[in-house]
């Protein structure tokens, strides 16, 4: 079965910092998707992926389907950017497997 | 207006008893989704429903049993309730294209149950 590792668990940054976190899974997929978790517990789609880049205002995110990796940028954080980010990953079906998440706190 | 909608967003019960979690999307997406997400935060895939038909099952005890009346909604059942049951409950809608699993997921507010 497919494992999704993210690094690192836990992020803090100060505002205005460039950030990345990552996304690595072991084998083949179909789509990667990085989602959003609000500290209220609401769960936000921000990006599916199945190669290549996408951009979305300060977010960027990119897959290497060669290595099997995936990384989630987020430029000029602010502290409204404080989440829990989670990698989730479809192959044959359409459920997703999901990675461990990211708590990302970003101080004022 | 809500995508995906659930209810009752808080459920406190005691252990043993019957109860039921539903979930509505107003999206026309043919396929749904409940995930429960643990202590630790983790999410896991339970259940899949594509045209009111299961699709798949991730080794979940009988005690839960989706339910899909039509389409539009997708309830769950739990039976016999077990402390290790006490989690956060998401349920979740996608329109699948054809064979391509390229579908974002829409997600409900969550259902927090706690068995004591």
């Amino acid at each position: 079965k497919n494992e999704v590792e993210q690094s690192p668990q836990n992020l803090t940054a100060q505002e205005g910092e460039f950030i990345t976190i990552n996304c690595s899974y072991s084998v083949g997929i179909s789509a990667l998707h990085w989602l959003q978790q609000h500290p209220g517990g609401g769960i936000v789609s921000l990006f599916m992926l199945s190669s290549g880049k996408k951009k979305h205002g300060r977010l960027i995110a990119t897959i290497n389907i060669q290595e099997k990796h995936s990384s989630l940028h987020i430029t000029a954080s602010h502290p409204r950017d404080s989440a829990v980010y989670i990698c989730a990953v479809t192959y044959t079906g359409n459920q997703f497997y999901f990675g461990t998440g990211t708590s990302l706190t970003v101080i004022p | 207006d809500t995508a995906v909608s659930q209810t009752p967003k808080y459920l406190v019960t005691q252990m043993g008893n019957d109860k039921s979690i539903k979930c509505e999307q107003n999206l026309g997406h043919d396929t749904m989704y409940w995930y429960k997400q643990d202590s630790k935060k983790f999410l896991k895939i339970m259940f899949s429903y594509n045209n009111k038909e299961l699709i798949i099952n991730e080794t979940v005890p009988n005690r839960f049993s989706p339910k899909s009346p039509d389409k539009a909604h997708l309830n769950l059942h739990i039976n016999s309730l077990e402390l290790g049951d006490s989690a956060v409950y998401f349920c979740a809608s996608s329109q699948e294209r054809g064979l391509a699993p390229y579908n974002e997921q829409f997600f409900g507010p969550g259902t927090r149950l706690t068995v004591l």
